[in-house]
């Protein structure tokens, strides 16, 4: 079956750095894959679809890398902020009758003022 | 534009009761999800529907959990009966048409707690 790993350990770093994320998958090759922001209590934020045949993807200071060959996907947050502090959340589409989303577990990010 | 509404926000059972969660989506969405996310862990897909109609229910535990979205547009999820290791928030997300490229919108959950 289809698996997602995404770093357990939350990530720490000071404002104003750049903030990396990565998401590996197995057993599956996604036409899409999929980043969201999920904060305390509240239900997931879709942020950016990255395509199979896209290599990367940039939305303001967020920016997706899509390596098909390596099957990981990094993301990554630019002059980061208090504000990003937030577990993000990666998942790749099933392409079935279905486009099934499948979550990585998530990566908590601590950005420190 | 309105989001996905869920209710109730919280709720405590005690194990073998029933309990029930509704969801809206937003207006005009077809495509309508209910995820159950663990603590510590992502959404888990329990069960997809495409107006009134399932498209997914691969890993809905059918023994214990039904659910139904009678109209194309409300939904409720079920729980009967409820087991300790059901604890964990139940989140409600639409999408448009269901398309691999769309943003699925979530709710803001209900958060579960079996004793």
């Amino acid at each position: 079956s289809q698996k997602i790993e995404q770093n357990s350990e939350a990530l720490n770093i000071q404002e104003g750095k750049t903030a990396t994320l990565t998401c590996n998958y197995t057993n599956y090759s996604p036409a899409y894959l999929q980043w969201y922001r999920q904060d305390p209590g509240r239900g997931p934020v879709f942020l950016l679809l990255i395509r199979e045949n896209e290599k990367e993807k940039r939305k303001e200071r967020l920016k997706v890398t899509f390596d098909t060959t390596l099957k990981q996907s990094l993301f990554h947050i630019t002059a980061s902020q208090p504000a990003d502090s937030a577990t993000y959340l990666c998942a790749l589409v099933r392409m079935d009758s279905s486009y099934k989303l499948i979550f990585g577990s998530g990566t908590r990010l601590l950005v420190r003022p | 534009e309105a989001g996905v509404a869920q209710s109730p926000r919280y709720k405590i059972i005690e194990k073998r009761q029933s309990v029930a969660f509704w969801c809206n989506p937003i207006s005009g969405h077809a495509t309508l999800y209910w995820y159950q996310q663990i603590l510590g862990q992502g959404p888990k897909l329990l069960i997809q529907f495409q107006n009134n109609g399932v498209v997914d229910d691969s890993q809905l535990p059918k023994d214990r959990f039904s659910a139904e979205r009678l109209k194309g547009v409300d939904s409720t999820l079920k729980i009967q009966p409820a087991k300790l290791e059901d604890s964990a928030v139940y989140l409600c997300a639409s999408s448009l048409r269901g398309l691999g490229q769309e943003t699925q919108y979530f709710g803001p959950g209900t958060r579960l707690l079996v004793l």
